[in-house]
C-alpha cells in the first residue's frame, strides 16, 4: 500500500541546474498538490491539479512549472535552479469531494532539495 | 482568501499532562473541512483529526480532541496525557467545502514534550 511516494527523497543541485520531481500516487484520487516547506513558513502551495491534464497556480508558482499527463503522476519542474529554491518540497493527493474517499490529503514523504 | 494563523509558534509540555493548540481561521463560507496534521522529525505528514463545519460536536480521536468553535473561527487541539512521541510539528489545515482544491495551511507549531 504505497499512497503517496515522491522520487527522489534528497537532491543537492547547483544554481542554474534543471530537475523534475515526480510525485506518483495509486489511490486513483483526482486532485494532486505540490507545497513546500520554510521554517517558520508553514507550507506553501506551488501548484496543484484537479485532474489529469490540467494544472493551476498556487501560493508560489514562480520558477515552477507542473504536469499532469497521468492521473497518477504529478511533476513538478524547476528549469533554472535558484538557492530561493532551497526547500522540502511535498506532494499530496486527495479524492474527489463527496465520493466517500475523505476529505483530507494524503502526503508523501516529502524531497529536501539545496541549491548551492 | 482563507487564511489559517497559528499564533504559537512553540510550546511545551510534561509527560502525561495536557496541552492545547490553538488555531484560528478566516472565511466568509459556512461549509468547511478543518485538519490537524503532525509531522514527526520522520518529516511524514499525518493526519491527526478533523472536523466538518456543519457538525456541531467536537471530533475526538483517542487522547486527541478539539475545541470548534464556529462563530468564533476558532480550532484548537487538545492533546491529553502527553506522550513523548507527541514531540513533532503540528499544522493546521483549512479546506473549502465549495472550492474544494483550496487547502490552507497554518505556519505550524513546535511541541515538545518533556520527561
Amino acid at each position: 500500500n504505497a499512497g503517496v511516494t515522491q522520487t527522489p527523497k534528497f537532491r543537492v543541485l547547483k544554481t542554474g541546474q534543471s530537475m523534475t520531481l515526480l510525485c506518483a500516487q495509486d489511490m486513483n484520487h483526482e486532485y494532486m498538490y505540490w507545497y513546500r516547506q520554510d521554517p517558520g513558513m508553514g507550507l506553501r502551495l506551488i501548484h496543484y491539479s484537479v485532474g489529469e491534464g490540467t494544472t493551476a497556480k498556487g501560493e508560489v508558482p514562480d520558477g515552477y512549472n507542473v504536469s499532469r499527463l497521468k492521473k497518477q503522476n504529478f511533476l513538478l519542474g524547476l528549469e533554472s535552479a535558484a538557492p530561493s529554491q532551497t526547500s522540502v518540497y511535498f506532494c499530496a493527493s486527495s479524492p474527489r469531494p463527496k465520493t466517500g474517499g475523505g476529505t483530507e490529503a494524503f502526503f508523501g514523504q516529502g524531497t529536501r532539495l539545496t541549491v548551492v | 482568501a482563507q487564511t489559517v494563523t497559528q499564533s504559537q509558534p512553540e510550546m511545551s509540555v510534561q509527560e502525561a499532562e495536557t496541552v492545547t493548540l490553538s488555531c484560528t481561521y478566516d472565511t466568509s463560507e459556512s461549509d468547511y473541512y478543518l485538519f490537524w496534521y503532525k509531522q514527526p522529525p520522520s518529516r511524514q505528514m499525518i493526519l491527526v483529526i478533523r472536523q466538518e463545519a456543519y457538525k456541531q460536536q467536537n471530533a475526538t480521536e483517542n487522547r486527541f480532541s478539539v475545541n470548534f468553535q464556529k462563530a468564533a473561527k476558532s480550532f484548537s487541539l487538545k492533546i491529553s496525557d502527553s506522550q513523548l512521541g507527541d514531540a513533532a510539528m503540528y499544522f493546521c489545515a483549512y479546506r473549502s467545502a465549495v472550492w474544494y482544491e483550496k487547502l490552507v495551511f497554518g505556519k505550524g507549531m513546535k511541541l515538545t514534550v518533556n520527561p
